[in-house]
């Protein structure tokens, strides 16, 4: 059985930094892209950020972009989401998914439950 | 960037009603249209890929069909379960954007 979890999220102060990981279980991690989905309780759904599996392609949402890194250890069966100069528009449960195949093609199959960060000061 | 207009954003229906939710896509996406089901306290699920590909497990009530850069989701003889939030998304381009979101409610 595929599962995903996320940690690392908590409160934070705007400018500051946070780092979420999700470790993956049920299936080989490298044989996947993954991404990162977020969403502010009650409102929609935002596509913040997704890696290839070898991790030879990154792409970034254009609210996220050069704050945000995302990286991958697949020996860990670990993805991460570096979040820095955080803001309080950042704020949001962020959810870890998987993509359909190795590359990035934005099909999100299977999900985690999420972990929340919370930017305020 | 590639904007999702979802409607409506909110639908009242009854159990055994048939319901409709239409996506329109601000330019061509070739079908790269997804839709997921999200209930309360639960992460979404996929639903339909490709516009009308129902992914093993989704029962046949479900349907989705595409004309060109609007796409529409059906739902015949609404279940209990049914009632939940419902999302548009494409895929055909980064930035993968979601429609608003619909939530349908008894």
């Amino acid at each position: 059985e595929v599962q995903l979890v996320e940690f690392g999220g908590g409160v934070v102060q705007p400018g500051r930094s946070l780092r979420l990981s999700c470790v993956a279980s049920g299936f080989p991690l490298g044989d996947y892209a993954m991404h990162w989905v977020r969403q502010v309780p009650g409102k929609g759904l935002e596509w913040v950020s997704g890696i290839s599996w070898n991790s030879g392609r990154t792409v970034y949402g254009d609210s996220v972009r050069g704050r945000f890194t995302i990286s991958r250890d697949n020996g860990k069966n670990s993805l991460y989401l570096q979040m820095d100069s955080l803001r309080h528009e950042d704020s949001a449960l962020y959810y870890c998914t998987k993509d359909l195949t190795t590359t990035v093609t934005g099909h999100f199959d299977d999900w985690g439950q999420g972990t929340l960060v919370t930017v305020s000061s | 960037d590639i904007q999702m207009t979802q409607s409506p954003s909110s639908l009242s229906a009854s159990v055994g009603d048939r319901v409709t939710i239409t996506c329109r896509a601000s330019q061509t996406i070739n079908n790269y249209l997804n839709w997921y089901q999200q209930k309360p306290g639960q992460a979404p699920k996929i639903l339909i890929y490709l516009a009308s590909t129902l992914p093993d497990g989704v029962p046949s009530r479900f349907s989705g069909s595409a004309s060109g850069t609007h796409f529409t989701l059906t739902i015949n003889t609404l279940q209990p379960e049914d009632f939940a939030s419902y999302y548009c998304q494409q895929t055909h381009s980064t930035p993968f954007t979601f429609g608003q979101g619909t939530r349908l409610e008894i």
